[in-house]
């Protein structure tokens, strides 16, 4: 079975300051990778995802993610934060040709950029 | 503006009572989802309807009973609820199966506070 850690449920920044959200996952076999992204009263939007090749992903907003196999991470990242990337940012994992339709999310990680 | 829209936004009801939710997709896909999202918790997959099927049912309480008509509209059908219930319940849906790395999207939610 497939899962998925955040360890960091908040982290706070500062306006145009780097960001990094930490997202490791844990399967036995090959995956795909997600960041979403969910906006105050709204729902999950897609940031970028990883299904194979370059393992340096690049998203909307600036956001860019970095699959690392051996390290069964997927963490992403920004150079420069604004107050509009307060949001919270969710990393998922769905199985490789798996017969079920299960997309695997983490417990989420509040982004808080302050002024 | 979304591609799937879920009415109503927010939905305040008695244990007693029975309400529905409901979910339409405008984005052609053939595949919808209901998911659960609670404080703290990783979103739960709930329900998975493909080409209007229901194909995964995650061990969910027989009072959340959902409905899927057309590929294009999806239902929770919500009866003797009980306060834990309270939540945000998103729908979604894709183009093919999450398992093979599709995007899937999501509509901005129903909050569901149990009385």
């Amino acid at each position: 079975a497939q899962s998925v850690t955040q360890l960091d449920s908040q982290v706070p920044v500062f306006e145009e300051a780097p960001v990094e959200l930490r997202c490791n996952y844990s399967s036995s076999v090959s995956v795909y990778l997600f960041w979403y992204v969910q906006y105050p009263n709204q729902g999950l939007q897609l940031l970028l995802k990883y299904l194979s090749g370059s393992t340096l992903v690049k998203g909307i907003n600036g956001f860019e993610a970095e699959f690392n196999k051996s390290q069964t991470s997927f963490h992403l990242r920004k150079p420069s934060v604004h107050i509009s990337d307060t949001a919270e940012y969710f990393c998922a994992v769905s199985r490789y040709g798996g017969a079920t339709n299960k997309l695997i999310f983490g417990t989420g990680t509040l982004l808080a950029v302050q002024p | 503006e979304t591609g799937v829209t879920q009415t109503p936004r927010h939905l305040v009801m008695g244990m007693t009572n029975k309400k529905s939710l409901k979910c339409e997709q405008h984005l052609g896909h053939n595949a919808m989802y209901w998911y659960k999202q609670s404080a703290k918790k990783p979103l739960e997959l709930m329900f998975v309807y493909s080409l209007e099927e229901r194909v995964e049912n995650n061990s969910v309480p027989s009072r959340f009973s959902p409905e899927c008509p057309n590929s294009s509209h999806l239902f929770l059908h919500l009866h003797t609820l009980q306060p834990e219930d309270s939540a945000l319940y998103l729908c979604a849906s894709s183009q093919g199966s999450q398992s093979r790395g599709n995007t899937i999207y999501f509509g901005e939610g129903s909050w569901l506070t149990v009385v």
